[in-house]
């Protein structure tokens, strides 16, 4: 079973639109969870880190399940904006450690 | 501040050449690492660091040296460079506390090898 695990998509969808975005992790010590984003030819920055509560920023709202080591990712309202990869990532292999595990990532477009 | 740079941005080597990729960040951080990033492969660990003096292999350290001399500077040298390593490489660095920190790129280096 791969780490972190993404649908890669694309996922093409119309402004205005919600889109969700779904991750499965391995390492069960995981503790740290992060969505990332990365622009065309451009480095990872990070969108937001994902708490046991679930979390919002804005337009995008977290969620984290433990117990089914699930992470999702939900963009309301899209934007032209938005259109990128969006990478699921997961600290390990030890609960304390800094190292992370990315997913290959999904990319969304957000069209016109 | 500058945060993590990287250079060069862009290289060509020609198969059997060496070359050192630069990396460094004024954050003070202690945690830097090396990335390659290939398409369909997403981000890949090369080698990390936990602190000035200490590394360790990643996931696909074959054929790439590191050394951390100083807690800024964190150089990656391709000993005899091969087409199998064209590709994007992504320095980082992480500050904060389990949990909280925020893991924070470089620019990248596009290197292509002939």
């Amino acid at each position: 079973r791969k780490e972190v695990e993404q649908d890669p998509g694309p996922f093409n969808v119309p402004e205005g639109a919600t889109v969700a975005f779904n991750c499965t992790y391995s390492n069960s010590a995981s503790q740290s969870f992060f969505w990332y984003r990365q622009d065309c030819r451009k480095e990872p920055k990070l969108l937001m880190s994902v708490y046991s509560s679930g979390n919002e920023d804005g337009r995008f709202t977290a969620q984290l399940n433990r117990a089914s080591q699930y992470i999702s990712l939900l963009i309301r309202d899209s934007k032209l904006s938005d259109s990128a990869t969006y990478l699921c990532v997961v600290n390990g292999p030890g609960a304390g450690s800094y190292q992370l595990t990315f997913g290959k990532g999904t990319k969304l477009s957000v069209i016109p | 501040n500058a945060g993590v740079t990287q250079t060069p941005k862009f290289q060509v080597l020609k198969t059997g050449q060496s070359m050192t990729l630069q990396c460094a960040q004024d954050m003070n951080h202690e945690y830097m690492s090396w990335y390659r990033q290939d398409p369909g492969m997403g981000l890949r660990l090369i080698h990390y660091s936990v602190g000035a003096g200490i590394t360790d292999q990643g996931e696909v350290p074959n054929g790439y040296n590191v050394s951390r001399s100083t807690t800024e500077d964190f150089p990656l040298r391709l000993l005899s460079a091969a087409p199998s390593q064209t590709s994007v490489y992504f320095c980082a660095s992480t500050g904060g506390r389990v949990g909280t920190y925020e893991q924070y790129f470089g620019p990248g280096t596009r290197l292509t090898v002939t």
